[in-house]
């Protein structure tokens, strides 16, 4: 069962453009939405995040919308730049529980100069 | 900055070996974490790791997977009788634990392992 499921698969935006992603979760005990950024050869870091109790959380270039009614999230890139070419995952967590991140397939984002 | 470290970054194993995927998680924390990442999948959850024993775990970690907290700085992964399905790219994640208001997940960089 896919709990988090993503799309697009991969995505090519030019430099300057809006890069959007998005996610649709299953479970409603989610209440923890994190993004993750992947570099290849590196680990996932944590981008940003959402709790539910808001719609749109923003930091510098990355906003996240969250819409709790329709179970669906999505990450904005504003004036993408090249460095931001790497892999998105989105996932989902019941917060500070200590439960594992579930994790959409990820999006391989290009950003083209 | 605090950081997750693994060891080794790469390893080759024959298949029906055993391996013994090493980690470091930050000092602090409380919650420690396997996943594992199949050449271009998604990033999937093995295990949770808290109070010296596991407090979550999926269909992934059957017998043949074990994890240990040796001591009190290390965090292992032990994979029994390696198959050539189980190479992938093993990440361990530590995070603070309850309480906080910072649930963040620190990933450490993997350890690739490869099984021939």
């Amino acid at each position: 069962q896919q709990q988090v499921k993503q799309s697009p698969q991969s995505l090519i935006v030019q430099k300057g453009g809006i890069s959007i992603i998005n996610c649709a979760y299953e479970n409603t005990a989610f209440d923890y939405f994190p993004w993750y950024q992947q570099f290849p050869g590196k680990g996932p870091a944590l981008l940003i995040a959402i709790r539910p109790d808001v719609s749109e959380k923003k930091e510098g270039r990355f906003t996240i919308s969250f819409n709790k009614s329709a179970k669906q999230f999505s990450l904005h890139i504003m004036d993408s730049q090249p460095g931001d070419s790497a892999t998105y995952f989105c996932a989902a967590e019941i917060f500070n529980s200590g439960y594992a991140l579930n994790f959409g397939k990820g999006t391989s984002l290009l950003v083209t100069p | 900055e605090p950081e997750v470290t693994q060891t080794p970054s790469h390893q080759v194993t024959q298949m029906g070996q055993e391996v013994i995927l090493r980690c470091v998680p930050i000092s602090n924390h409380l919650y420690f974490y396997w996943y594992r990442q199949i050449l271009g999948q998604k990033v999937e959850f093995l295990v949770s790791f808290y109070n010296n024993e596991i407090s979550e775990k999926s269909e992934i970690f059957d017998d043949q997977f074990s994890v240990e907290r040796p001591d009190g700085s290390n965090f292992t992964l032990k994979i029994r009788s390696t198959k050539l399905e189980d190479s992938a790219m093993y990440f361990c994640a530590s995070t603070p634990g309850f309480g906080t208001a910072n649930t963040e997940a620190f990933f450490g960089q993997g350890t690739r392992l490869t099984v021939v």
